[in-house]
């Protein structure tokens, strides 16, 4: 059995400079949501996917950030000129259809300096 | 005013201390509450799973609702020094992004 992956779980960036992180769900499931955590703050919705469709997008989420999951499967999270106050932690998320639990994968942390 | 209030800790206990941890909420709607323990530098594990008002319990673990004072409780029960991590509360309406508390640290000493 596999629980939510991500990868890559740290990376460390130039401000400026754009990343890319990729979340693979529970198998099966369809609903699929990012989160952000900074230190001492509990996770903040970022987005959510059914399938491949994004159905909701926080405020938090500005114009440099861009979400995707082509195919339903995995999602990918991009953030574009990487500010310093970026650097968080940011979780992936996902549910079966029928259910209300969310099950978190381990998390990419992201220190850009 | 944040939707979701939860004192941040720390909570120091001995080994073997019943502790309890709580969180208020504003939001009416809210009917499913959860509570995840975090570990640091890991990602939220579930722990427990309740609808509307009530008592569940598992194990060393009981989480309780009160729906009409907007209050949610975890009380684990002889707590052991694996229990040092942080504890979040979430809420939602259902089938919807969770709403998080800023997350009690505990730490238990041997």
């Amino acid at each position: 059995d596999t629980g939510v992956s991500q990868n890559p779980r740290h990376k460390i960036t130039k401000r400026g400079q754009n990343v890319t992180f990729r979340c693979d769900p529970i198998s099966e499931h369809n609903r699929l949501y990012w989160y952000r955590q900074t230190l001492g703050q509990g996770p903040e919705f970022l987005t959510y996917f059914q399938n491949e469709a994004q159905l909701e997008k926080s405020r938090l989420l500005s114009d440099r950030f861009s979400a995707e999951r082509p195919k339903g499967s995995f999602s990918t999270l991009e953030i574009q000129r990487t500010e310093q106050g970026d650097s968080a932690m940011y979780l992936c998320a996902s549910r079966d259809g029928g259910a209300n639990e969310q099950f978190f994968g381990p998390g990419t942390r992201l220190t850009v300096l | 005013q944040k939707e979701v209030e939860q004192d941040p800790g720390p909570l120091s206990v001995p080994e073997g201390a019943i502790v309890s941890l709580n969180c208020t909420y504003s939001n009416s709607a809210f009917q499913y509450f959860m509570w995840y323990r975090q570990y640091s530098r890991k990602g939220p594990e579930l722990l427990m799973y309740t609808y509307s008002s009530g008592n569940k319990e598992d194990g060393r673990f009981t989480a309780q609702v009160d729906k009409s004072s907007k209050y949610i409780s975890l009380f684990i029960r002889d707590s052991q020094p694996s229990d040092s991590a942080t504890y979040l509360c979430a809420m939602n309406t259902g089938f919807q992004k969770l709403v998080f508390g800023t997350g009690t640290r505990l730490l238990v000493s041997p």
